[in-house]
């Protein structure tokens, strides 16, 4: 029971370039949630899945997409990198999508766009 | 305006003292509070869960208390060890909504020997 997975660990953009990243639970978890951490601020929300075939924008949306593949995977893509982008990025996955439920987060994924 | 604010923003304790982390928050209306530990290049894991009727919450060494009236909790860390050098994440939910997580900055702790 590996939790929830994220793909990959490290990654370096340079400016325009794109990427998707990927997250994969084993949990048979509903909800999916794409976050970003950066220094000095709490974590924020991108987009979210409340549940298979459903996708929402979060706080920060803007410069990102996501697919909700089937019920384990969740992807995040960056369409064209921009520096403001460099950032450790969340994904999370919970039973259910109210506040009773609680999230189980990835290892993150550091990526810099130069 | 809903902000989750944690003080300290770092500290640095020896090994086997205890130590006190406080998180306020303005979130309303309340759903629950919890702590959680991220350790460098992880990511968050939950320590505890309180809502809005209870007043603390343990788990082993840590033991969260939650004042709703003043919007206050503080998560107590008894005989601290190395491996509790992480950063503590406070997060405060709404009552209703997917999109419902408030996270605090976070407090830096580092145990020394």
């Amino acid at each position: 029971n590996a939790g929830v997975t994220q793909t990959p660990k490290f990654q370096v953009l340079k400016t325009g370039q794109s990427m998707t990243l990927q997250c994969a639970q084993d949990m048979n978890h509903n909800s999916m949630y794409w976050y970003r951490q950066d220094p000095g601020m709490g974590l924020r929300l991108i987009y979210y899945s409340a549940s298979e075939g459903t996708t929402d924008k979060g706080e920060v949306p803007n410069g990102y997409n996501v697919s909700r593949l089937n019920k384990r995977e969740f992807s995040l893509r960056l369409e064209s990198a921009a520096p403001s982008q460099t950032s450790v990025y969340f994904c999370a996955s919970s039973e259910g999508g109210g506040p009773y439920y609680e999230q189980y987060f990835g290892p993150g994924t550091r990526l810099t766009v130069t | 305006k809903n902000q989750v604010e944690q003080s300290p923003q770092s500290l640095i304790i020896l090994e086997g003292k205890n130590c006190t982390l406080q998180c306020n928050y303005t979130v309303s209306p309340f759903s629950n509070l919890r702590w959680y530990k991220q350790d460098t290049g992880r990511g968050p894991v939950s320590l505890t869960i309180m809502t809005f009727s209870e007043n603390t919450k343990s788990n082993g060494r840590y033991t969260a208390t939650l004042d709703a009236d003043t919007k206050q909790s503080s998560l107590h860390i008894t005989a601290s060890q190395l491996s509790d050098s992480a950063s503590y994440i406070c997060v405060v939910s709404f009552q209703t909504g997917a999109n419902n997580l408030f996270f605090g900055t976070g407090t830096r702790l580092t145990v020394i020997p």
